[in-house]
């Protein structure tokens, strides 16, 4: 069984503050990492996606990939409670692997004023 | 129109009746899939379909039916759920299996 975990928190950090997002997952195979911002209610929005090892970065959004520790991470800078929300990670393996993303539960992030 | 369409966004069915979900993209993927979300539950993915042919199958009971007419559409055909078969339905497209797109979801209860 492939799997993603993620703590499901609640993470709470005051606004203005960096939220820090982690996912480790267990098949060293994956090739492709994915961050999904939900909101109550909504479906997922993709995030960021990232594919080698190290930092990408996009607008207050900053991805971190490590595949020798077989985790990722994604750091939200200057927080706003826009983004409290919750937080999924999807993990998906090379060509030649399963067609599926596998999701974790996500962590509930809340940012308060 | 664009993204990812899915009608209705809410429904209320019996256990003994039938309805049909739709879904429809409008970025030119070529893969497509059925999710379902319950509480406290991460994501779980029903079918994908790749150039309207089903790749992949996870155990999903019989009373869920997928039907891919063409590369922009998606349908699940439901009958005879069960109460517990009540989830937000989410369809999802991507190209080559690569980052996937979300519909806004249909809200399912089953009474």
């Amino acid at each position: 069984q492939k799997e993603v975990e993620q703590n499901s928190g609640p993470l709470s950090v005051p606004e203005g503050a960096i939220a820090s997002l982690n996912c480790t997952y267990s098949d060293r195979g994956s090739q492709s990492f994915f961050w999904y911002r939900q909101y109550s209610g909504k479906s997922p929005e993709l995030i960021m996606s990232i594919y080698s090892n190290g930092d990408k970065e996009d607008g207050r959004f900053t991805a971190q990939l490590n595949k020798a520790s077989q985790y990722v991470s994604l750091l939200i800078r200057d927080s706003q409670p826009s983004d409290s929300a919750t937080y999924l990670c999807a993990v998906r393996q090379g060509a030649g692997g399963s067609y599926r993303p596998t999701f974790g539960r996500g962590t509930s992030l809340i940012v308060h004023p | 129109e664009t993204g990812v369409t899915q009608t209705p966004r809410h429904l209320v069915m019996g256990m003994t009746n039938k309805k049909s979900l739709k879904c429809e993209q409008h970025l030119g993927h070529n893969a497509m899939y059925w999710y379902k979300q319950s509480a406290k539950k991460p994501l779980e993915l029903m079918f994908v379909y790749s150039l309207e042919e089903r790749v992949e199958n996870n155990s999903v009971p019989s009373r869920f039916s997928p039907e891919c007419p063409n590369s922009s559409h998606l349908f699940l055909h439901l009958h005879t759920l069960q109460p517990e078969d009540s989830a937000l339905y989410l369809c999802a497209s991507s190209q080559d299996f690569g980052e996937a797109f979300f519909g806004q979801g249909t809200r399912l209860t089953v009474v």
